[in-house]
């Protein structure tokens, strides 16, 4: 099983400011690689796929990069509704594996 | 859009069975999976399946015990649970796979199984 270890697991900023999340997998995922946002009481959205593409209606302060093991997830200005937990999954082998999420709270 | 139901309270060793009825989409031309996500914790895939049903994959934690189907004339996405456990716990999400293979770009609002006894 590939394991997903995310950093940090809380991230406390101000709107305005940069952040930048990452992702690091045990094993080689290759760009088969996404970015989910969970806010509370919700289901999560697809943010980025195949490591570094936005889905449909995704602002561009959102952006991925990364391939092989080492993952991050930038929001280049964080606006009032960023404030959320941001999830990693990989699907390049089965069991497709999640990252155990980043909170990204107001500071 | 996707609506799970058939959650609730169960015993240890008991059974339930998930529903998540889809609209808006062809429901046959796309893989479907199951998330759960306990109280308080992460993301955890469940089980996956094919549109065409003829592929489907699990978690170890769920193996033999869960199964997945689907009724493609009903455009509806089943999860059966037996053997249930207080670690199975969660609310249960059912999602959409999109833009690539086993990315979901759409989600239910999920439904609540609790195991105690």
């Amino acid at each position: 099983e590939i394991v997903l270890t995310q950093s940090p697991a809380t991230l406390s900023l101000s709107p305005g400011e940069r952040a930048t999340l990452s992702c690091r997998a045990s094993q080689s995922v290759s760009s088969y690689f996404a970015w989910y946002q969970q806010k509370p009481g919700q289901a999560p959205r697809l943010l980025i796929y195949d490591a570094s593409n936005r889905a449909t209606g995704i602002p561009a302060r959102f952006s991925g990069s990364g391939s092989g093991t080492v993952f991050a997830l930038t929001i280049s200005s964080l606006e009032p509704e960023d404030f959320a937990v941001y999830y990693c999954q990989q699907r390049r082998n089965w069991p497709l594996t999640f990252g155990g999420g980043t909170k990204v709270e107001i500071k | 859009q996707l609506l799970e139901s058939g959650g609730g309270l169960v015993q240890p060793g008991g059974s339930l069975r998930l529903s998540c009825v889809a609209s808006g989409f062809t429901f046959s031309n796309y893989p479907m999976t199951w998330v759960r996500q306990a109280p308080g914790k992460g993301l955890e895939w469940v089980s996956a399946i094919s549109g065409s049903e003829t592929s489907t994959n699990y978690a170890d934690s769920v193996k033999g015990r869960f199964t997945i189907s689907r009724d493609n004339s009903k455009n509806t996405l089943f999860l059966q649970m037996s053997s249930l456990r207080a670690e199975d716990t969660a609310v249960y999400y059912c999602a959409k796979e999109g833009y690539s293979y086993w990315y979901f770009d759409l989600w239910g609002r999920g439904t609540l199984v609790t195991v105690s006894s």
